[in-house]
């Protein structure tokens, strides 16, 4: 099966305390995406990563780090320091080409505060 | 920035009937526009996109119109059916770097 894999489904975050996502992908994309989705809202770019080794910053990327050290994953941190983290946050892959491609999506993986 | 706008926020049509969603975006130079079908708890799928050197695009029910001199896009779903209840995104390019802009998205509910 080819496709995006992000675990867990559900995360619990006590105060003061990182969690990391997983987010895999089989597909032999270059790109790699991690998007937030709050309620009634679209989705907002955290960071991502067009080649290994290399990352750049979103729109929100305060609170959050993630690493690139292999082409297949890229997990993202939420850090003690991103206040309001409950979210649905969103993992997505593309190809580089010379046109820009189309992104492909993970499950997702829903983040609570205890 | 650059933004993207869409409407309605939520649409109910009856089973049978066709429904239409319309973005408009701000930047010019985007040139690529995908739109998303998300249902709930899950990631979004591309249900179908445009590139800026077509004016249309059709994929059985669903077909995708753009307007470049006025910077608006519109998804048109016909003959809609229950399965099409869901939250629809569009998105459009912005700058070189491969990355999107959302559409705060649009709940379609089909009524029977």
């Amino acid at each position: 099966d080819g496709g995006i894999t992000q675990s867990p489904k559900y995360l619990f975050r006590k105060e003061g305390q990182n969690v990391t996502l997983s987010c895999e992908q089989n597909l032999n994309h270059d790109a790699m995406y991690w998007y937030r989705q709050d309620p009634g809202q679209g989705l907002r770019l955290i960071y991502y990563s067009q080649i290994v080794n290399d990352f750049q910053k979103g729109d929100i990327a305060e609170g959050y780090s993630v690493s690139r050290e292999k082409k297949e994953s890229f997990p993202l941190t939420v850090t003690s320091a991103q206040k309001n983290p409950t979210a649905f946050y969103l993992c997505a892959s593309s190809l580089i080409s010379g046109l820009i491609e189309t992104q492909y999506f993970g499950p997702g993986t829903r983040l609570l505060v205890l | 920035g650059e933004n993207v706008e869409q409407h309605p926020s939520t649409l109910s049509v009856q089973e049978g009937d066709s429904a239409v969603i319309k973005c408009t975006y701000s930047d010019s130079a985007s040139n690529y526009f995908p739109w998303y079908k998300q249902e709930l708890g899950k990631g979004p799928q591309l249900i179908i996109d445009i590139r800026s050197n077509v004016g249309e695009k059709k994929d059985q029910r669903i077909a995708v119109t753009l307007n470049k001199t006025a910077k608006h896009f519109s998804l048109h779903i016909t003959e809609t059916q229950p399965e099409d209840s869901a939250v629809y995104f569009c998105a459009a390019s912005v700058g070189s770097n491969y990355q999107l802009i959302w559409g705060a998205g649009t709940k379609l509910i089909i009524k029977p």
